[in-house]
C-alpha cells in the first residue's frame, strides 16, 4: 500500500491568496483526519471525516478554513484568504475502525505552508 | 475532552544507553488506547507502539517497551540501546471508544542521541 499520500509538500503562497491541500487516504480506511502542526501550539485536529461525513470540525480555526471529503479515496482542506499565521506543518491521516478498538492511525508526509 | 501530558519538551541519551519519557493523561474511562509516535526530522508521524489499556502486560516492540500505570494514569516510553536514528520528537497520544476514533495528542518530548 501506498499509504496516505499528501499534495503538495511544499507550499508558498502570498497572503489572500487560497490554497488547496489535498489527501487520499489509504485504500478502505473509513476515517480521515486533518492536524495542523505549529511550534507553539503543536498538533491540532482540525476536523475528521467518517465514511465522508465531517464528524467534527470544532478545531477548524475560523471561517477562512474549509474541507471536504467528496468521496473515499480523495479530501481537501482549503484555506481562503490564507494569512502567515496560517504557515505550518498539515497532516492528513487515516485509520480503519474494522481493524479493531486498537486500531492506529497512519499519518501522510505533510505539506509544509508558507504564506508570506 | 481527554488531556495527554508530555512534561519533558527535551531529553538527551547517550547511543547505547537507555532513556525514558513520560506521558500522563486525563481520563474518568477505564476503557482505552495508548500510542507513542515518533517524528524524525523529516515530519513523518510513525507509530512506535500502542497499549490496550485493559492488559496488563506492558506493550514491547523490540528496544522500545512502555511502563504503563493504570491507576496512575501514566504510560512511559523506553527506549533501550538508543541509537542515533532514534533522535526524533516523540508523541504520546490517547483514543477512547467513546470519541469514535478521535485521538488526543501530548506537546511531544524531543530526543537528542549523543554520540
Amino acid at each position: 500500500d501506498a499509504g496516505v499520500i499528501q499534495s503538495p509538500r511544499h507550499e508558498v503562497t502570498e497572503m489572500g491568496q487560497e490554497v488547496t491541500l489535498r489527501c487520499k487516504p489509504i485504500s478502505g480506511h473509513d476515517y480521515l483526519f486533518w492536524y495542523r502542526q505549529t511550534m507553539m501550539r503543536g498538533l491540532e485536529l482540525l476536523i475528521y471525516f467518517n465514511n465522508n461525513v465531517p464528524i467534527d470540525d470544532s478545531g477548524m480555526p475560523e471561517d477562512r478554513f474549509s474541507a471536504k471529503m467528496p468521496n473515499a479515496s480523495f479530501s481537501t482542506l482549503k484555506i481562503q484568504p490564507s494569512e502567515p499565521r496560517d504557515s505550518a506543518v498539515y497532516f492528513c491521516a487515516s485509520s480503519l475502525t474494522s481493524g479493531g478498538p486498537q486500531e492506529t492511525q497512519y499519518f501522510g508526509p505533510g505539506t509544509r505552508l508558507l504564506v508570506l | 475532552a481527554q488531556t495527554v501530558t508530555q512534561s519533558q519538551p527535551e531529553m538527551s541519551v547517550q547511543e547505547a544507553e537507555t532513556v525514558t519519557l513520560s506521558c500522563t493523561y486525563d481520563t474518568s474511562e477505564s476503557d482505552y488506547y495508548l500510542f507513542w509516535y515518533k517524528q524524525p526530522p523529516s515530519r513523518q508521524m510513525i507509530l512506535v507502539i500502542r497499549q490496550e489499556a485493559y492488559k496488563q502486560q506492558n506493550a514491547t516492540e523490540n528496544r522500545f517497551s512502555v511502563n504503563f500505570q493504570k491507576a496512575a494514569k501514566s504510560f512511559s516510553l523506553k527506549i533501550s540501546d538508543s541509537q542515533l536514528g532514534d533522535a526524533a520528537m516523540y508523541f504520546c497520544a490517547y483514543r477512547s471508544p467513546n470519541t469514535g476514533n478521535q485521538f488526543y495528542f501530548g506537546t511531544g518530548t524531543s530526543l537528542t542521541v549523543i554520540p
